[in-house]
């Protein structure tokens, strides 16, 4: 089983939606990431979270919230999604006393029309 | 914004042929990552230069830290088919936030 998991792989939303994009690690890790890739631009960080009561914005938080339900489950949510937000999003894990290595689930295909 | 940047941005090679991609950053690192994205997947590591390194190598894997030039490059030996990838480079910027910063990328074609 993989150990960063996402769900969904894919959706398809309209514009004025709201949906959550869901992730969760098997690796016992306390480090938690939101990423958003786009052609041509690499990735971007959008949240990431150091404990389930740690949050922090990123780059680009705008429009975008996450909740840390517990140390292996972390949500990323689009309150009113736009077309802009359509993306490649990744969630990715890290535990700093063993590595400074990133693990990165599958990711989700998300077009907003 | 303080992503790094990557070149070329595409690549095509024949097997058994080298590849080498650069990365260039803006300020000083902790380290330096490189990870492999097959096409729509996630992001898979590869390896990591500490900034007192100059040179670390990993199987066909050489990576190469020049800190003076903010540079590093990646070179891949003998490559193969199943290498056809896109290979990026992430910066670490040390402190206690383990953030990286990603480069925009370059794409690499092995043709077999």
């Amino acid at each position: 089983d993989a150990d960063v998991t996402q769900t969904p792989r894919n959706r398809i939303t309209k514009t004025g939606k709201r949906i959550m994009l869901e992730c969760s690690q098997t690796k016992g890790h306390d480090r938690m990431y939101w990423y958003r890739q786009d052609p041509g631009l690499g990735l971007r960080l959008i949240y990431y979270s150091f404990d389930v009561k740690d949050i922090n914005k990123g780059e680009i938080s705008d429009g975008y919230s996450v909740s840390r339900q517990a140390q292996a489950k972390f949500s990323l949510s689009l309150e009113s999604a736009i077309p802009n937000q359509t993306a490649l999003y990744f969630c990715a894990t890290s535990d700093l006393t063993t590595s400074e290595t990133q693990y990165f689930g599958p990711g989700t295909r998300l077009l907003v029309l | 914004s303080q992503q790094g940047e990557e070149d070329p941005q595409a690549l095509s090679i024949q097997e058994g042929e080298n590849a080498t991609m650069n990365c260039s950053y803006k300020t000083s690192i902790n380290n330096l990552q490189w990870y492999r994205q097959n096409s729509g997947r996630g992001l898979v590591h590869l390896i990591l230069i500490r900034s007192n390194e100059r040179e670390k190598h990993s199987g066909r894997l050489r990576v190469t830290l020049d800190t003076s030039k903010k540079s590093s490059s990646l070179l891949i030996t003998a490559s193969r088919a199943a290498d056809t990838a896109s290979y990026f480079c992430a910066t670490d910027y040390g402190g206690a936030t383990n953030k990286l910063i990603f480069g925009t990328g370059t794409l690499l074609a092995v043709q077999p």
